[in-house]
């Protein structure tokens, strides 16, 4: 079973310009979650959708980041303009999000974003 | 507002021996447990997981033990391996759609030989 592919693996930009990461979940998996890891710090959770629908942005900062999930597979979550903050490791996970099964989340292996 | 707390950063076992890592939570309303492992460059693995409803979850070397009055989790792992060496991270969550997992900050494994 293929796993949470995530594309780039390395982005470096500098402060103000925009960015653009892409998640594809694993086939099947309904919830689709990003999140964001400073270093030194657990994962975040930007926003998480169920299909293509968004359940939870609260902690999303509107003003700069926007996602979306189109057909409800893969999902881009974007970045503009960036901030020397939004340097971090941002993770996609999916999992299958039945409401009567406690499943795990499956992560892909992040996208580092270092912001100058 | 952290709900999920790892108090210690980092913890050094010798190979062989065990490894205890604890974990608190605040947030009541969470039922389900879990605990990742994350190597450098790589993104979280999941390990292990316990409901509520449980006490201990074991799968081989692993095994989790909650104490929900205490708001307490621990995973322990005997006997630790040089390849264990890791940051474990618990994460928490309720039972629902909208429901997501809360991280704590991540505990440093390092198994010394």
């Amino acid at each position: 079973e293929a796993g949470v592919a995530q594309s780039p693996r390395y982005k470096i930009i500098e402060k103000r310009q925009s960015v653009a990461f892409w998640c594809n979940p694993i086939s099947g998996h309904a919830t689709l979650y990003w999140y964001q890891q400073i270093l030194g710090q657990g994962p975040k959770l930007l926003i998480q959708f169920q299909n293509n629908g968004v359940v939870d942005d609260s902690q999303l900062p509107k003003d700069r980041f926007s996602a979306e999930r189109l057909k409800g597979v893969d999902s881009t979550l974007k970045i503009q303009p960036a901030k020397l903050e939004d340097s971090a490791v941002y993770l996609c996970a999916s999992s299958l999000g039945t409401l009567m099964v406690d499943t795990e989340a499956f992560f892909g292996q992040g996208t580092r974003l270092t912001v100058v | 507002d952290q709900q999920v707390k790892q108090n210690s950063p980092s913890l050094s076992v010798q190979e062989g021996r065990i490894s205890i890592l604890n974990c608190d939570y605040t947030n009541s309303m969470f039922d389900y447990f879990l605990w990742y492992k994350k190597y450098p460059a790589e993104g979280p693995t999941f390990l292990i997981s316990i409901s509520s409803i449980k006490d201990k979850n074991e799968d081989g070397r692993f095994t989790v033990f909650l104490n929900k009055s205490a708001k307490h989790l621990s995973l322990h792992i005997v006997p630790s391996q040089p390849g264990d060496s890791a940051v474990y991270f618990c994460a928490a969550r309720y039972t629902g759609t909208a429901s997501k997992l809360t991280f704590g900050t991540g505990t440093r494994l390092q198994v010394t030989l």
